[in-house]
């Protein structure tokens, strides 16, 4: 059962080193999401990616952060120079299509930025 | 902006009572509406959905949720609860004006006692 795999599922750097966090959809699937989990706080959804295009990155902070979906490989969430603030859960989910009012989001298990 | 909230940000339970956890949004229009179940250590899952049609929805174990269009609610119920049903719980609304993203909720952590 291939669902969305996230790598690494935990994640240790140190303040100013950079973040690189993958995301590797359904089968099928050509439409990715990125959320953000503070501590005690809801996902906020970050940046929606179709392959090779951004679709929505108004979710995203202006600066350190950057997404990809390359034609070939996982989408990659990227932080640089990482600040203790950044420390959260990251997750991803994939869709099979873009938009419409029948869509599921389903999510991966996320990964544990830890900034020390 | 467009907010989801949960009310109930902890809840302790015993087995075999009935749980009902409440899910209210900022706007009206035409919504969809969602609620994941996280078990400790693993992803987000769905446990239900409502698109349209039947306000009273039905999803895995034996969960159940009600639109209620007129309060902005979408409230998860299940008549008795099991001790494996700790979790935690979310809430989450996509607006359909054109964007696609959820807006969470905070979720509730459950924690049922057996």
């Amino acid at each position: 059962n291939a669902g969305v795999m996230q790598n690494p599922r935990h994640l240790v750097r140190r303040r100013g080193q950079e973040a690189r966090l993958r995301c590797s959809p359904m089968k099928g699937h050509s439409h990715v999401y990125w959320y953000r989990q503070l501590p005690e706080e809801g996902l906020k959804f970050m940046v929606y990616l179709q392959k090779e295009n951004i679709i929505d990155e108004s979710g995203m902070p202006k600066e350190r952060f950057s997404a990809e979906f390359p034609k070939e490989g996982p989408s990659i969430l990227r932080i640089q120079q990482v600040v203790r603030g950044d420390s959260a859960a990251y997750f991803c989910a994939s869709t099979d299509r873009r938009g419409g009012s029948q869509e599921t989001q389903y999510f991966g298990p996320g990964t544990r930025l830890l900034v020390l | 902006a467009q907010s989801v909230s949960q009310h109930n940000h902890h809840v302790i339970l015993s087995e075999a009572a009935s749980l009902e956890l409440g899910c209210n949004y900022s706007y009206g229009g035409t919504v969809n509406l969602f609620w994941y179940v996280q078990y400790p250590g693993q992803h987000l899952q769905l446990l239900l959905k409502y698109f349209s049609g039947d306000p009273l929805v039905k999803g895995i174990k034996g969960f159940e949720a009600e639109f209620i269009k007129s309060k902005f609610s979408f409230n998860l119920r299940k008549p008795s609860m099991q001790w494996s049903d700790t979790a935690e719980y979310f809430c989450a609304v996509r607006w359909d004006f054109g964007n696609e993203k959820l807006t969470f909720g905070t979720g509730t952590r459950l924690t049922i006692i057996p």
